[in-house]
């Protein structure tokens, strides 16, 4: 089945700064790929998505790359803010599947004043 | 708020026992995920309904089952609960099977 890695686990950058997290993934039939953030005690939340046909995505602060061929995609996030604290998920789900999607196993952001 | 709904919000019962979780997708919404997340498993994926059929099974053990009803509601029913069986169970649903998935708030199930 896909495994998806997700690095690095845990992350700290100053308010301002920018924050990039990774995802590799192993099944290449997979074509969906979505961002999710999750504040402790709270449900995860849809934050940007992508699909296979498209390289990249920007949504103002937030922004997420795709290589197909390389089978990683990154999130960036600019003009870090303290309400950017939490843990984001990356995922991937594909069509045969029902898009029923294997998840990272997070990285806690923490944006320090 | 996703427009998702999940009940109990808590939940804690006794090892052997058997429980039952609700959810309730956003109006329009044809398919049901069902989510289990743990600090040792993070976020594994169960099972999907997709208009009141299986369509997709995850890492679901045999204990564990789930339905979705003709007004599209779901249920996942969890029996001879483990301690092990202790997480945070989420539903999420979909427009479509390849829709974006919205999550509920999750019940959280206490096995003592």
């Amino acid at each position: 089945g896909e495994n998806v890695e997700q690095h690095p686990s845990t992350l700290s950058v100053q308010e301002g700064d920018s924050a990039v997290i990774k995802c590799t993934y192993s099944d290449s039939a997979s074509n969906y790929f979505p961002w999710y953030k999750q504040e402790l005690g709270k449900r995860p939340q849809l934050i940007i998505d992508i699909r296979s046909n498209v390289g990249e995505k920007k949504d103002q602060r937030i922004a997420v790359t795709l290589n197909k061929t390389a089978k990683h995609f990154s999130l960036h996030i600019t003009e870090t803010q303290p309400e950017d604290s939490a843990v984001y998920f990356c995922a991937a789900g594909e069509t045969n599947s029902g898009y029923a999607l294997n998840f990272g196993k997070g990285t806690s952001l923490l944006v320090t004043p | 708020d996703s427009g998702v709904t999940q009940t109990p919000k808590h939940l804690i019962t006794a090892t052997g026992q058997r429980v039952t979780l609700r959810c309730s997708p956003r109006s329009g919404d044809l398919s049901v995920y069902w989510y289990q997340q743990s600090l040792d498993q993070g976020l594994q994926f169960l099972i999907q309904y997709y208009n009141g059929e299986e369509r997709a099974k995850g890492n679901i053990l045999e204990r564990f089952s789930a339905q979705q009803f003709p007004d599209l509601h779901s249920e996942l029913n969890l029996s001879s609960l483990e301690l092990g069986d202790s997480a945070l169970y989420f539903c999420a649903s979909s427009v479509a099977r390849g829709g974006r998935q919205y999550f509920g708030p999750g019940t959280r199930l206490t096995v003592t």
